[in-house]
């Protein structure tokens, strides 16, 4: 099964509002990526952390790899329709000379106008 | 740079028969990736090539599944005798192959549903 989990499972946001999604990781990672999938999409990627208590910004998205290495967190402020969809966190974890990432079930988000 | 390609994109078949899939990474990326996604999940992992070498396999790859990148670009994933628990979507994935953290661009998936 995963290692890595993900919450809340689902997030229903009023437009504008800011929400905040959440993965913790059972083994120490090498770094995190998150990834978006549309409805009928697939996965894209939109950002690696790589170092402890890293925080990276894009636009309304902020997200934050954990001092220990072991969870992350991506908030999103001033919510918009066009951030429906499914985030996904991925922890790498290094084997030999490359890295298994390991994804959470994501975190769906439906925006109400 | 087009992408990650794959094809077909869906594929409905019946339980008992055979499906190939196929992926084609980005150009020059060395490193090729399949997992498997099921409804309300994340993508799993399943094989993973560096150029032609099939370094890694899930245990979730049983002997029913067998996948080949014979000139180290485009692979393939063939199911054998395929069961409705086959359901899902199969998405490859490529990477440069530069470092150990090297970003893996998604194809679009093929979705394959077994009856």
């Amino acid at each position: 099964g995963q290692q890595v989990m993900q919450i809340p499972q689902y997030q229903h946001v009023q437009e504008g509002e800011d929400f905040t999604t959440y993965c913790n990781s059972s083994t120490t990672l090498s770094n995190i990526q998150w990834y978006k999938q549309r409805p009928g999409g697939h996965p894209v990627f939109l950002i690696q952390l790589v170092k402890s208590g890293e925080v990276k910004k894009q636009k309304r998205l902020t997200f934050q790899f954990g001092e220990a290495k072991k969870n992350s967190s991506l908030h999103i402020t001033a919510t918009q329709t066009t951030d429906v969809g499914t985030y996904f966190c991925a922890g790498l974890v290094v084997t030999d000379s490359w890295g298994k990432l390991q994804f959470g079930a994501g975190t769906q988000v439906v925006v109400t106008p | 740079d087009t992408g990650v390609s794959q094809n077909p994109r869906h594929k409905i078949t019946k339980r008992g028969q055979n499906v190939t899939f196929r992926c084609d990474p980005i150009s020059e990326h060395n490193r090729l990736y399949w997992y498997r996604q099921t409804l309300g999940q994340g993508p799993e992992f399943l094989t993973y090539f560096q150029n032609e070498a099939q370094l890694e396999k899930s245990r979730l790859l049983s002997d029913r599944f067998s996948a080949e990148r014979p000139k180290g670009s485009f692979s393939t994933l063939e199911i054998q005798r395929t069961e409705q628990g086959d359901s899902a979507m199969y998405l490859c994935a490529s990477s440069p192959g530069g470092g150990v953290t090297d970003t893996q661009y998604f194809g679009p998936g093929t979705r394959l549903t077994v009856l």
